[in-house]
């Protein structure tokens, strides 16, 4: 099984809710990824969590919560979002003790606050 | 993080080998050059990756200029299914050597 499995696929929310993005990996792979993508920009690296502690912030604005509560499980708590947070949400995983190996992505969820 | 350029987009033909260049003038010694590739709503998927030695796997090639400042990602029969943006990365083997950090890429356009 080489997937990354988001849910759910699309995400419509007001910018008064709470939600949740979930990612899930059956790989065994220590390291787990959060990426935004904006419309025709390339990925850009959110959170990193590697043995299910948080080891990279890329300064995020604190409405977005990651959380890792094992090793398969990667969920990103939305509250208070803007309309500008929309975007495609991508969940990615890889080895850590492998030099160099490669990181697997999910296909994502597209994200809309209203 | 070492940087790269690559040209914004490139044509193809159905069938005809493209070559994808990436430049990296600034890469250190130990980092690694990976390439992944993202299609229309999907998320970016695994290429190829190498050191300093030309590399080949059923999706790809990758050479290597000998200085490592450039690297060419070949895909020797284009299909309309490689048609994606192309993206060369640098990865560093040190601390933080999970990092993946994309760049602008090359949209590849494939034609019948």
């Amino acid at each position: 099984d080489t997937e990354v499995t988001q849910t759910p696929k699309h995400l419509v929310m007001g910018m008064t809710n709470k939600k949740s993005l979930k990612c899930e990996q059956h790989m065994g792979h220590r390291a787990m990824y959060w990426y935004k993508q904006k419309a025709k920009k390339p990925p850009e690296l959110m959170f990193v969590y590697s043995y299910e502690k948080l080891s990279i912030n890329e300064s995020v604005p604190s409405r977005f919560s990651p959380e890792c509560p094992n090793s398969s499980l990667l969920n990103l708590h939305l509250h208070a979002l803007q309309p500008e947070d929309s975007a495609l949400y991508l969940c990615a995983s890889s080895h850590l003790r492998t030099t160099n190996t490669e990181a697997f992505f999910g296909q994502g969820t597209r994200l809309t606050v209203v | 993080d070492a940087k790269t350029t690559q040209p914004n987009s490139m044509e193809s033909n159905e069938e005809e080998p493209v070559h994808l260049p990436c430049n990296h003038s600034t890469i250190s010694g130990t980092d690694y050059i990976h390439w992944y590739r993202q299609l229309p709503s999907q998320g970016p998927e695994y290429v190829i990756h190498g050191l300093t030695s030309n590399v080949n796997n059923r999706m790809a090639s990758l050479a290597i200029a000998e200085d490592r400042k450039s690297s060419t990602l070949i895909l020797h029969r284009a299909t309309l299914r490689d048609a994606a943006v192309y993206y060369c990365i640098l990865k560093g083997s040190g601390g933080s050597n999970y990092k993946l950090t994309f760049g602008k890429g090359t949209l590849l356009t494939v034609n019948p």
